[in-house]
């Protein structure tokens, strides 16, 4: 089973609707973040999360809310969704007590379609 | 943030070595030199990372240059699964820092 999971996997909404994504983790890590992706570019920070009491605002979070229900769940909403939040967005974990790097290990991607 | 400078994309051919480069000539002293990737289709992958010496692991060797300014990713023998993006990241040496500025990379491939 992989360790970082992404539901789902694919999703295409309409504008105005509220969305949530949802991440899991069995690594045992205590930072979560969330990206997003667009074609062409590199990833950018929306959230990150060191622990479950600790939630931080990333380079874009404006429009975006994220809820850290456990060390295991990290779920990312859009309140109302608009069509340039359509991308891929990826789940991610480390834990820099077990690597000195902080590595951070990803999950599949969670494709996001605003029509 | 320090930022990185790639290639946008280069090509190998099959079992030939390749060099990957990133330019960084605003790296500070505690600045860690990381390598990720992604293949197609699927999230990012730790590749591997440096400080000042040459590092090499079972995916990849990383040699950096003597004023740490830039750095160079080394596939010692390419296959059609390292077809990817390569990000070259720099990340500070703390506990606490939170950030991984991924910038576009490079996209590499592969020939067979």
């Amino acid at each position: 089973d992989a360790d970082v999971t992404q539901t789902p996997r694919n999703r295409i909404t309409k504008t105005g609707k509220r969305i949530m994504l949802e991440c899991s983790q069995t690594k045992g890590h205590d930072r979560m973040y969330w990206y997003r992706q667009d074609p062409g570019l590199g990833l950018r920070l929306i959230y990150y999360s060191f622990d479950v009491k600790d939630i931080n605002k990333g380079e874009i979070s404006d429009g975006y809310s994220v809820s850290r229900q456990a060390q295991a769940k990290f779920s990312l909403s859009l309140e109302s969704a608009i069509p340039n939040q359509t991308a891929l967005y990826f789940c991610a974990t480390s834990d820099p007590r077990r690597t000195a790097t902080d590595t951070q290990y990803f999950g599949p991607g969670t494709r996001l379609t605003v029509l | 943030d320090a930022k990185t400078t790639q290639p946008n994309s280069m090509e190998s051919n099959e079992e030939e070595p390749v060099h990957l480069p990133c330019n960084h000539s605003t790296i500070s002293g505690t600045d860690y030199i990381h390598w990720y990737r992604q293949l197609p289709s699927q999230g990012p992958e730790y590749v591997i990372h440096g400080l000042t010496s040459n590092v090499n692991n079972r995916m990849a060797s990383l040699a950096i240059a003597e004023d740490r300014k830039s750095s160079t990713l080394i596939l010692h023998r390419a296959t059609l699964r390292d077809a990817a993006v390569y990000y070259c990241i720099l990340r500070p040496r703390g506990y606490n820092f939170n950030k991984f500025y991924f910038g576009s990379g490079t996209k590499l491939n592969v020939k067979p």
